[in-house]
């Protein structure tokens, strides 16, 4: 199984700054890597696909990159709204699929 | 849209049927999975459906769990049997999506329903 390992679990972050998700997966998965958002009491939203793809409707300050092992989201400039806690997806591996355990981005 | 019903609180040991009624889309030609999440915790996968019907499970509910649809009715259900304390989550139905390139994500979500299972 992949395991999929998301840094920092907790991220304390200034509105309009950047912040700066990762997540690593045990072994090589390509870009074979999925990210989606989750707000408090909802379900989760898909984000990214094909670790640099933006889903339909999400704004451009979110931006995927890596391949491999090793992957990154970024926020260019975080807003309000973005607050959640944000899970990584691997699917190299289909359709045994595995997720991160998730990064919580709080507004510092 | 998505919509998860059957969940609530059982015993170990018990069974559940939960049910995703699907609108927008047709089951018949759609993979389909089922994801779950504990309270607090972080999501995973439990199994899926192609549109050809072939089933996959993760190992933690494989053989306990069986996943089928109903293409006249447009709807998933996933029995879930001999089921666990471990069990205990929201259940997520989700569509998985496949462009032209391949996967490209679970989306769209439904709400979830809870399964309690008690000791």
């Amino acid at each position: 199984e992949t395991v999929m390992t998301q840094s920092p679990a907790a991220l304390s972050v200034s509105p309009g700054d950047r912040a700066t998700l990762s997540c690593r997966a045990s072994q090589s998965i390509g870009t074979n890597l999925v990210w989606y958002q989750q707000k408090p009491g909802q379900a989760p939203r898909l984000l990214l696909y094909r670790t640099s793809t933006r889903a339909t409707g999400v704004p451009a300050r979110f931006s995927g990159s890596g391949s491999g092992t090793e992957f990154t989201l970024t926020i260019s400039s975080l807003q309000s709204e973005d607050i959640a806690v944000y899970f990584c997806q691997q699917y190299d591996n289909w359709p045994f699929i595995t997720f991160g355990q998730g990064t919580r981005l709080e507004i510092k | 849209q998505l919509v998860e019903s059957g969940g609530g609180l059982i015993q170990s040991g018990g069974s559940l049927r939960l049910t995703c009624e699907v609108s927008g889309l047709s089951v018949r030609n759609t993979y389909m999975s089922w994801v779950r999440q504990a309270a607090g915790e972080g999501l995973e996968w439990v199994a899926v459906i192609f549109g050809g019907g072939s089933t996959y499970y993760a190992n933690s509910v494989k053989g306990r769990f069986t996943l089928s649809r109903d293409n006249s009715r447009n709807t998933l259900d996933l029995q879930m049997n001999s089921l666990r304390v471990e069990d205990t989550a929201v259940y997520y139905c989700v569509r998985e999506v496949h462009d032209y390139a391949g996967i490209a994500g679970f989306d769209p979500w439904g709400q979830g329903t809870l399964v309690t299972v008690s000791s």
